[in-house]
């Protein structure tokens, strides 16, 4: 199976701030990686699929890079809303894997 | 609009049953394989199961593998997931995703574009 690892778990910020969040695929998964953003007690968002593509409807701010086994999604300037948990997924294989989580809370 | 809604989540004792289901709307089901995927309290999420747009060909975890399965009636729209031996560990809010494509047409079958509100599912005595 592919693991997948993000860094960091939990992560403060301020509203204005440049984040970013780091994902590594325990082997090579080509591009084959997506991003979600999960707000308390909501489904899951999909943000950015195949590492850099950004899902329609979703704020430019928000970006996608990497292949192999190493990506990041960075957030260009905090906003209020963003404040939330992100989660990584490989859809290079199955079982399909996400990430831990990376919670973004406000500073 | 796009629109995935789940029922059948309950209370069930450990090695029962229970089937989950999830009505779809606002777009051609039997194009999109779609999936099971559940998160525990406090946890994160977890990938349970796919199946294609035709429902010939299924996926699963490992964890749930003989114990779950995934079907789907596309003439009603509807996902389902059927679970049998439940442990405690099952314990979580299961979401139904619809992937961007089908399998064997592109890699979009393995990412989730839309997801339902959730339905929970509690294993205890």
């Amino acid at each position: 199976d592919v693991q997948m690892t993000q860094s960091p778990s939990s992560l403060s910020a301020s509203v204005g701030d440049r984040v970013t969040i780091t994902c590594r695929a325990s082997q090579s998964i080509a591009r084959y990686l997506n991003w979600y953003q999960q707000k308390p007690g909501k489904a899951p968002k999909l943000l950015i699929y195949s590492a850099s593509t950004l899902q329609s409807g979703v704020p430019s701010r928000f970006s996608g890079s990497g292949s192999g086994t190493a990506f990041t999604l960075t957030i260009g300037s905090l906003q209020p809303e963003d404040f939330a948990t992100y989660y990584c997924q490989q859809s290079y294989n199955t079982p399909i894997t996400f990430g831990q989580g990376t919670r973004l809370d406000i500073k | 609009e796009v629109q995935l809604l789940e029922s059948g989540g309950d209370l069930v004792q450990p090695g029962g049953s229970l089937r989950l289901s999830c009505a779809a709307s606002g777009f051609t089901f039997s194009k999109y394989a779609m999936t099971w995927v559940r998160q525990a309290p406090g946890k994160g999420l977890e990938w349970v199961s796919t199946i294609t747009g035709s429902g010939y060909t299924t996926f699963y975890a490992d964890s749930v593998k003989s114990r779950f399965t995934i079907s789907r009636d596309n003439s009603k729209n509807t996902l389902f997931l059927h679970m049998s031996n439940l442990r405690a560990d099952d314990t979580a809010i299961y979401y139904c995703a619809k992937a961007l494509d089908d399998y064997g047409y592109s890699s979009a079958w393995s990412f989730f574009d839309y997801w339902g509100q959730g339905a929970p599912v509690t294993v205890s005595s």
